[in-house]
């Protein structure tokens, strides 16, 4: 069965300092890797996919993350925060006939 | 291209009703996909359509249940409602890939 864990409930930057999301998969197979974010009260906006084609993903807003077999890791990057970036992230893997399974999610807190 | 929406956005019951909330897809999706999202529990899967027929489904009860039409729209129903099926219902509709493309959820509230 598919899984991620993702390391932490809640990360605090400052603006214009770099971002780290956590993130381990655990999966039978060559596994489909997503961030997804979620601004409150709305719902999940695609950030990037990984599905083997390349290791280092670029997403939208300047995320990007590395799909790290050894180390079964998927980690969300970005150099520089924003203050609109903060919100929560999840790490989904996909699962048979379009079953996502989420991650616990990460709340990113941005300070000026 | 118009993204994938759903009715309504919030929705107040009490214990004992029943609901049905319902998803567009963006046009020329063929798959729908319902989540439910809580604090204690995160968002899980409840089911998902191909075709108007259901391919997977998830650990919930018999009393969630869903249903995919010809122009592929989506419904899912609750009946005999429990105060532990207040949260946010997203759906998310995709191509053949496994890409997920969600709608703006509907929060539902049981009193």
């Amino acid at each position: 069965a598919q899984s991620v864990t993702q390391l932490d409930s809640h990360v605090s930057v400052s603006e214009g300092t770099p971002v780290l999301l956590r993130c381990n998969y655990s999966s039978s197979y060559s596994p489909s890797l997503f961030w997804y974010v979620q601004h409150p009260n709305k719902g999940l906006q695609l950030l990037l996919k990984y599905t083997s084609a390349a290791t280092l993903v670029k997403g939208i807003n300047g995320f990007e993350a590395e799909f790290k077999k050894s180390e079964t890791s998927f980690h969300l990057t970005k150099p520089s925060a924003h203050m609109s970036d903060a919100a929560e992230y999840f790490c989904v893997v996909s699962g048979s006939f379009q079953k996502l399974v989420f991650g616990t999610g990460t709340r990113l807190l941005v300070s000026p | 291209k118009a993204g994938v929406t759903q009715t309504p956005r919030y929705l107040i019951k009490t214990r004992g009703q029943q609901v049905t909330l319902s998803c567009s897809p963006i046009s020329g999706h063929r798959s729908v996909s319902w989540y439910q999202q809580t604090p204690g529990q995160g968002l899980q899967f409840l089911f998902e359509y191909f075709s108007e027929t259901q391919r997977n489904k998830g650990n919930f009860p018999g009393r969630f249940s869903g249903r995919q039409f010809s122009n592929s729209r989506s419904e899912m129903n609750v009946s005999t409602l429990e105060l532990g099926d207040s949260a946010l219902y997203l759906c998310a509709s995709s191509l053949a890939s496994d890409t997920q493309y969600f709608g703006p959820g509907t929060r539902l509230t049981v009193l």
